[in-house]
């Protein structure tokens, strides 16, 4: 994940306020992915880009929006925080679409929603 | 849409034997199913892949088994060693499709 940096790495926020999470890379990919982890359900897709401005929702979409602006930023905001959106965030980049080609993941972002 | 089960949750071998963990997944237009590791603190890394055109795919003690007709495959890690212990993610995802779907994770951990 050398080409991928995420920021924050920790934040601990209150119910009801924005927050936004950014994913940087540097592997000119084109496609961009964020996930929640969760104990017992594994990686969730939230959102995904699969080029500037474009993007689609993933199966946990709810509550969340996604911005991409960029080929190498993308980010994710929470409008308002709520203790269910408590979670590991992970970004990942691909050179193409799922099917059949590699994702790579960032380090993860431990958001604590009191 | 795509539903890819995992088991066991949580598994626990000596060192020097094998592991074996297995997916079941329910779209039977995918065709492409990686295996990620996990380590502690970071996120997941590809170790292994296969397509629907093979049944089986080794890369040194690492291996993955496919059967289409059931809709399984599975990851056999041999001689298994303390660097193996992690978090395993399988998925499953079809040509044209961006997105991969994850089975739930287990949790390898090898006994010294």
């Amino acid at each position: 994940d050398a080409g991928i940096t995420q920021s924050p790495r920790h934040k601990v926020t209150e119910t009801g306020t924005p927050v936004t999470l950014r994913c940087h890379q540097t592997e000119n990919h084109r496609y961009m992915y964020w996930y929640r982890q969760d104990p017992g359900h594994g990686l969730r897709l939230i959102h995904y880009s699969y080029g500037v401005k474009d993007t689609d929702k993933g199966e946990v979409s709810d509550g969340y929006s996604v911005s991409r602006s960029k080929t190498e930023d993308f980010l994710l905001t929470l409008e308002s925080a709520t203790s269910s959106q408590t979670s590991v965030y992970f970004c990942a980049t691909g050179t193409s679409g799922g099917g059949g080609n590699e994702q790579f993941f960032g380090p993860g972002t431990r958001l604590t929603v009191l | 849409g795509e539903n890819v089960e995992q088991h066991p949750s949580t598994l626990s071998v000596q060192e020097g034997d094998s592991a074996v963990i297995k997916c079941t997944y329910s779209d039977s237009a995918s065709n492409y199913f990686p295996w990620y590791k996990q380590e502690l603190g970071k996120g997941p890394q590809l170790i292994i892949d296969i397509r629907s055109n093979v049944g089986e795919k080794k890369d040194q003690r690492i291996a993955v088994t496919l059967n289409k007709t059931a809709k399984h495959f599975s990851l056999h890690i041999t001689e298994t060693q303390p660097e193996d212990s992690a978090v395993y993610f399988c998925a499953a995802s079809h040509t044209g499709n961006e997105k991969l779907t994850f089975g739930t994770g287990t949790r390898l951990t090898i006994i010294p």
